[in-house]
């Protein structure tokens, strides 16, 4: 089976920008988390989407977005970019999501604001 | 909301000692999973454990789960190089994942 991808792998922007970021779970999964990882702040929770719906919220403020598609790909966006944006985005994927499924992380995506 | 406390937050051992890191909730869980990130890389699934006071085992690494469940630990069994990254705990709420702080594993050969 092939693992998470993540598209794309680096990405550099300049504040006040947007940036919408892709992810392609593992096949027949259903869920897809995304996390912010920075040095200071560890793994920080942004949201899971489960069959299109957005089932879970992290303390993000409005600027971070996202959806999830039919077919379970997923994409988070960003607007007005800021400086303290800049960070490690991973996206995970899981059979059903919530508490009880591992999730397998992609590469993630590696963005700098400037 | 649901605090994950992990100590200690950064570990230097020498080849063949031993390492624990530990994880700490506020409330009680429904289950504790385990990851490692090695450097430049991804968090993997190493674990999980749903069980008050349950231990597995995976060759050198111990995994504990507290009675109360609220606690957990891994325990590493003479490092090796390889065992190099950061451990992450990830507790397990209703519907929700909340990853800890990470224990940054350093060994010196």
């Amino acid at each position: 089976k092939a693992g998470v991808t993540q598209t794309p792998r680096y990405l550099i922007k300049t504040r006040g920008q947007q940036v919408t970021l892709s992810c392609s779970p593992i096949s027949g999964h259903r869920s897809v988390s995304w996390y912010q990882q920075t040095p200071g702040q560890g793994l920080q929770f942004l949201f899971e989407y489960f069959s299109e719906t957005q089932r879970n919220k992290g303390n993000f403020p409005g600027r971070f977005s996202g959806r999830q598609f039919s077919n379970s790909r997923s994409e988070m966006n960003v607007s007005t970019l800021e400086l303290g944006d800049s960070a490690l985005y991973l996206c995970a994927s899981s059979l059903r999501g919530g508490s009880s499924y591992e999730q397998y992380f992609g590469p993630g995506t590696r963005l700098t604001v400037t | 909301g649901q605090q994950v406390m992990q100590i200690p937050q950064y570990q230097h051992v020498q080849e063949g000692e031993d390492f624990t890191t530990y994880c700490n909730s506020s409330t009680t869980l429904s289950n504790i999973q385990w990851y490692k990130q090695r450097p430049g890389g991804h968090p993997v699934f190493l674990i999980q454990l749903v069980k008050s006071g349950e231990v597995k085992k995976q060759k050198r690494l111990t995994f504990q789960f507290g009675e109360a469940k609220k606690n957990s630990s891994l325990h590493i069994t003479a490092t090796q190089t390889t065992d190099v990254g950061t451990y992450f705990c990830a507790a397990g709420g209703y519907q929700k994942v909340t990853f800890g702080t990470g224990t940054k594993l350093q060994v010196i050969p």
